[in-house]
């Protein structure tokens, strides 16, 4: 089956700054990547997603990029702001399953 | 908006009680899941639902069961719970299709087996 790493596992980072998330798949096969976040309490969102047939997709200050050949995607957020702390999440659907990353959790800070 | 509503916010079982946890949807979703959230392992799938009265296995369905016996409710069974269980559960749904996507979870149910 499907089996996705996620780095770091934490990541602080100064207001204003950028942060930066990897993943990392390993069934070739994999052609989705959604991105959840989960605001402390809350339940996880899809705030991005990205398809194996584009190397990269933004919305604001969010982005994603793909590596098909080496088989990692990160998310990318610039000008971090105090609502952007959460734990962040990467999946890919491998078969008809959606595998989860281990998860990141971002504290960013004033 | 999409609703899925898990019964219990927080529980308290004993080793060997048989627990259930309950999961309603009000989107007309054919796909539900159960995962369950440990720190450091992300969202790991026990069991998914595409249609009523069918199940498939997940990742770790050892030690759970579940029932789908309507559309919108999708029941995640520990026939003997043991400590191990003790976790936070999502139930989540999604529209038809490959990519299970959106996923909207429930709040989650925080099961502690003592």
């Amino acid at each position: 089956g499907e089996n996705v790493e996620q780095h770091p596992s934490t990541l602080s980072v100064q207001e204003g700054d950028s942060a930066v998330i990897k993943c990392t798949y390993s069934d070739s096969a994999s052609n989705y990547f959604p991105w959840y976040k989960q605001e402390l309490g809350k339940r996880p969102q899809l705030i991005i997603d990205i398809r194996s047939n584009v190397g990269e997709k933004k919305d604001q200050r969010i982005a994603v990029t793909l590596n098909k050949t080496a088989k990692h995607f990160s998310l990318h957020i610039t000008e971090t702001q105090p609502e952007d702390s959460a734990v962040y999440f990467c999946a890919a659907i491998g078969g008809n399953k959606l595998t989860f990353g281990g998860g990141t959790r971002v504290l960013v800070k004033p | 908006d999409v609703k899925v509503t898990q019964s219990s916010r927080y529980l308290v079982k004993r080793t060997g009680e048989k627990v259930f946890l309950e999961c309603v949807q009000d989107m007309d979703h054919e796909n539900m899941f159960w995962y369950r959230q440990d720190p450091g392992l992300g969202l790991r799938l026990i069991y998914f639902s595409y249609d009523v009265k069918m199940k498939e296995k997940g990742d770790i369905p050892e030690g759970y069961s579940v029932s789908r016996e309507k559309k919108e409710r999708f029941s995640l069974i520990l026939e003997s719970a043991s400590t191990n269980q003790t976790s936070m559960y999502l139930c989540a749904s999604s529209p038809p299709g490959p990519e299970n996507s959106p996923l909207h979870f429930g709040n989650g149910t925080r099961l502690t087996v003592t």
